[in-house]
């Protein structure tokens, strides 16, 4: 059973506006979340967190949500541009519940900002 | 030069033989890791390490197996390659700790014939 699902697979916008990817989490144990951003050819790359203590963190035009009540995170890029053309990952973790801090990788979305 | 290193980036082999992924880092940390990357599927843990006496099976470890030379390398093989494990391979290290931010290698692209 998926532990950390990313419904939309493919997410196409346009330059200049919001880019909102999202990720459904069903263990909530989860302490800490976290979005990899991955380009063809190259190894994911950590691009932001937030911790099960905090609702939002922000990180220059990445912004990340988190609604516990309904296990439910979001990325928000703003302004998008094409250079964010990549998939995303949403992970999770649950330290202290056992997993000892490994990470749960959702199925990726695929971004494509057009110019 | 790259934090985490991963040889070969490709390899094409057959099925019945045995090949050796090999990950290098300089980062430093105690653990590491081997996830494949299918499509559509996401990054599944294989193996991982906490140091070099302490390794973990994953959730997809069958078919696989780990050495940890030493704190900087973690090799994964395959002992007897079949085609559905034809897949992306990358290797990761981490500090450890509540936030756990893994760094990644740029991967290893095999294909089993």
């Amino acid at each position: 059973d998926q532990q950390v699902k990313q419904n939309s697979p493919s997410l196409s916008v346009q330059e200049g506006r919001i880019s909102i990817l999202n990720c459904d989490y069903t263990n909530s144990m989860f302490d800490y979340f976290l979005w990899y951003k991955k380009y063809p050819a190259e190894g994911p790359t950590f691009l932001i967190s937030i911790s099960s203590i905090k609702d939002k963190n922000e990180d220059g035009r990445f912004t990340v949500f988190l609604n516990k009540s309904a296990k439910h995170l979001s990325l928000h890029i703003v302004p998008s541009q094409p250079g964010d053309s990549a998939v995303y990952f949403c992970a999770a973790s649950d330290y202290y519940g056992g997993s000892q801090g490994n990470l749960i990788f959702g199925k990726g979305t695929k971004l494509s900002v057009k110019p | 030069d790259a934090d985490v290193t991963q040889t070969p980036r490709n390899r094409i082999t057959k099925t019945g033989k045995r090949i050796m992924l090999e990950c290098s880092q300089t980062k430093g940390h105690d653990r590491m890791y081997w996830y494949r990357q299918d499509p559509g599927l996401g990054l599944r843990l294989i193996y991982y390490s906490f140091d070099v006496k302490d390794i973990n099976k994953g959730e997809i470890s069958d078919g696989y197996s780990v050495s940890r030379q030493a704190q900087a390398k973690f090799s994964l093989s395959l002992e007897s390659a079949i085609p559905n494990q034809t897949a992306l391979y990358f290797c990761a290290t981490s500090e450890g700790g509540v936030r756990n931010i893994q760094y990644f290698g740029a991967g290893t692209r095999l294909s089993v014939l």
